[in-house]
């Protein structure tokens, strides 16, 4: 069965290091998502992205956050600068389109720890 | 205000007890989707429901159960028999769509699930 996947699933970094988290959506959907949760709080949304560019961002993605599609598989997240408050549980989600009825599937997420 | 409650922060029981999960939404949508997630300790997210809003049937899945009730903006879930595999953190979670139509999901705040043997 087709699955999202994610890369590292693990990642240690610095404060004010750039950070690249790698999400490989399931090969024929169309939309993608990235989630963040925060140990022990609630997954929040972040960013939907469809046809190379964001269709809509949470007031958490900031200046410091971006992300693409540079290729035919991968979509990615990029935080700029880290922060602290910038370590997390990030989970990347794909669907086929962005309808309502349409289930996003979660990849096994990635652990950010910024230092 | 919340879109999605769960009231529940914890919740504890003994093996082989039932429990239920609570979690009410909001929306003034009049189609949306309810899911139901596990997150093991391990953190990944595990789907085990979704739920349309125009089908209120309950549904019912070897041990997990889920009651949809409209009237309340309700949609609970049921585990009979608990097994000490079914700790883990349970999230509820709404999707609707946006002021631009866009798909948007809004999960719960989530109940941590302990089952003691």
């Amino acid at each position: 069965e087709p699955e999202v996947t994610q890369t590292p699933s693990h990642q240690v970094t610095q404060m004010g290091q750039e950070v690249i988290l790698r999400c490989v959506p399931i090969s024929n959907h169309l939309y993608f998502y990235w989630y963040r949760q925060i140990l022990g709080q609630k997954v929040e949304f972040l960013v939907s992205f469809y046809n190379n560019e964001i269709s809509e961002k949470s007031e958490i993605f900031d200046d410091q956050f971006s992300v693409e599609r540079p290729d035919g598989s991968n979509f990615t997240l990029k935080i700029r600068s880290t922060k602290l408050e910038d370590s997390a549980m990030y989970f990347c989600a794909s669907s086929p389109r962005d309808r309502v009825d349409d289930e996003q599937f979660f990849g096994p997420g990635t652990r950010l720890t910024v230092l | 205000a919340q879109k999605v409650t769960q009231a529940q922060t914890e919740i504890s029981v003994v093996e082989k007890e039932d429990v239920t999960l609570d979690c009410v939404y909001e929306t003034r949508d009049t189609t949306y989707y309810l899911f139901w997630y596990k997150q093991p300790p391990s953190g990944e997210l595990v789907f085990l429901i979704r739920r349309n809003s125009f089908d209120e049937q309950n549904e019912i899945s070897g041990r997990y159960s889920w009651n949809f009730q409209k009237s309340t903006s309700s949609f609970n879930f049921t585990i009979t028999a608990s097994q000490v595999v079914d700790s883990a953190v349970y999230f509820c979670a709404l999707s609707e769509a946006d002021s631009g139509g866009y798909q948007k999901v809004t999960f719960g705040t989530g109940t941590k699930l302990q089952v003691i043997p």
